[in-house]
């Protein structure tokens, strides 16, 4: 069971708006610790995709985008493409662990 | 252009011991944490352990702490993984990755493509 927890898949049609939650406690998230988001493409490496809750690294598209509020966080992704099927995965620091967590991944299914 | 080469996967029998290798460039190695980070066949990400730019701060999952070592050598650039009495559960893709500074508990900006352990008698 992750610390963080995260629904195990969505889908969506091509030029949708998807939304992918990570929900946490307040050990975590719900402590004002920061949430970081990565993709990760099938047999591939992942990729940083958000940091800091909703800021995104150069050369990622400004269709996605990241919020956090409470114990939860989530990140948005809109006119969804087929190439961003992939898995996604959250990560945070929880304080009782003393260590980094990562979210079990949502894998998102373009239709 | 930052790389990140890790090396030094295998199969291992349980109990053995196997040390991960991870060769750096593009960047000046005692400026950036280090993490290391394995996935399971099938299975979702899982923070192994991260070492500071300075080498002074180290921590370390509990599922590994006790048996596996994160160390670096700024003379090699490079950051290690010694791990020992492992187990069956240890089998994963293991990956070396960089933080955007040298404090630990940072996001990953930089990720290797991966060594693969198995574990297995």
């Amino acid at each position: 069971q992750s610390v963080l927890t995260q629904a195990p898949s969505v889908s969506g049609a091509p030029g949708q708006r998807v939304t992918i939650s990570c929900t946490g406690s307040t050990s975590n998230i719900g402590a004002g610790y920061d949430v970081h988001w990565y993709q990760q493409l099938p047999g591939a490496a992942p990729k940083l995709l958000i940091y800091g809750n909703n800021n995104r690294p150069s050369g990622v598209p400004d269709r996605f985008s990241g919020s956090r509020s409470g114990t939860s966080a989530s990140l948005a992704i809109t006119g969804l493409q087929a190439e961003d099927e992939a898995d996604y995965y959250c990560q945070s620091y929880d304080n009782d662990l003393s260590g980094s967590v990562f979210g079990g991944g949502t894998i998102l299914t373009v239709l | 252009e930052v790389q990140l080469v890790e090396s030094g996967g295998g199969l291992v029998q349980p109990g053995g011991s196997l040390r991960l290798s991870c060769a750096v460039s593009g960047f000046t190695f005692n400026n950036f944490a280090m993490t290391w980070v394995r996935q399971a066949p099938g299975k979702g990400l899982e923070w192994v352990a991260v070492i500071s730019g300075s080498g002074s701060s180290i921590y370390y999952a509990d599922s590994v702490k006790g048996r596996f070592t994160i160390s670096r050598d700024t003379s090699k650039n490079t950051v290690y993984l010694q791990m020992s009495s492992l187990r069956v559960e240890d089998t994963a893709i293991y990956y070396c990755a960089r933080g955007p500074t040298w404090y630990v508990w940072e996001y990953i900006q930089h990720w290797g493509q991966g060594t693969r352990v198995t574990v297995s008698s």
